[in-house]
């Protein structure tokens, strides 16, 4: 089963505007929470991670929020960009060199 | 940031055929690295963990005589698919950890007719 869960499952967004992703997890021995894009044929590339003990880490445009209590975060990508295109997957390991449990993945549109 | 490389990038193979694919990182050492099989539309699954000079761990349901691995350095992992089948055909990633990041390699297309 999906220990870590993903949506919406595709998002369209107008240039300039906010892209939003949810996870949600139940383990609550997770403790390291990455965000990986990929590019159609390519390697995952990792965008941006946290930790538990922060609520909020931001990252040029991009920014992860942390609900510790409700087991969820979220990615939001402020001023998506054409470039910005691509599917981005959350995941959650016990800790950064453990093994990761991916999300179902999110197809991001960014149209001009 | 560190590279991981894979080659091939993609191969087509015979049904009944090994396909070798390899995974390096290219300015450090990883005493463990991952593989993962990426199917069209659909998540990263990981199939095992590759501990260099001991066996690999098999994720539940991965067959570890059909997919061995071999970490016989600090730098290169081995996947070699064996008797592949049309089944088999996937978009096969592995991983390395440096510092506490997972750096992905770019990943080999396999198509087994």
């Amino acid at each position: 089963q999906q220990q870590v869960k993903q949506s919406p499952q595709s998002l369209i967004v107008q240039k300039g505007g906010i892209s939003i992703i949810n996870c949600a997890y139940e383990n609550t021995a997770f403790d390291y929470f990455p965000w990986y894009q990929q590019f159609p044929g390519k390697g995952p590339a990792l965008l941006i991670a946290i930790r538990p003990d922060v609520s909020e880490k931001k990252e040029g445009r991009f920014t992860i929020s942390f609900n510790k209590s409700a087991k969820q975060f979220s990615l939001h990508i402020m001023d998506s960009q054409p470039g910005d295109s691509a599917t981005y997957f959350c995941a959650a390991a016990p800790d950064s060199w453990g093994k990761l449990q991916f999300g179902a993945g999110t197809q991001v549109v960014v149209t001009p | 940031g560190a590279v991981v490389s894979q080659h091939p990038s993609r191969v087509i193979c015979k049904s009944g055929t090994s396909v070798k694919i390899e995974c390096r990182s290219l300015d450090f050492q990883a005493t463990t690295m991952f593989w993962y099989r990426q199917f069209p539309k659909q998540s990263l699954m990981l199939m095992a963990t590759s501990n260099e000079g001991s066996k690999a761990t098999y994720e539940q349901g991965v067959e570890k005589d059909k997919f061995l691995i071999n970490h016989a350095s600090l730098t290169l992992s081995t996947l070699t698919v064996t008797s592949a089948h049309p089944e088999d055909s996937s978009f096969y990633i592995c991983s390395a950890t440096k510092g506490g990041t997972q750096y992905f390699g770019p990943g080999t297309r396999l198509l087994v007719l």
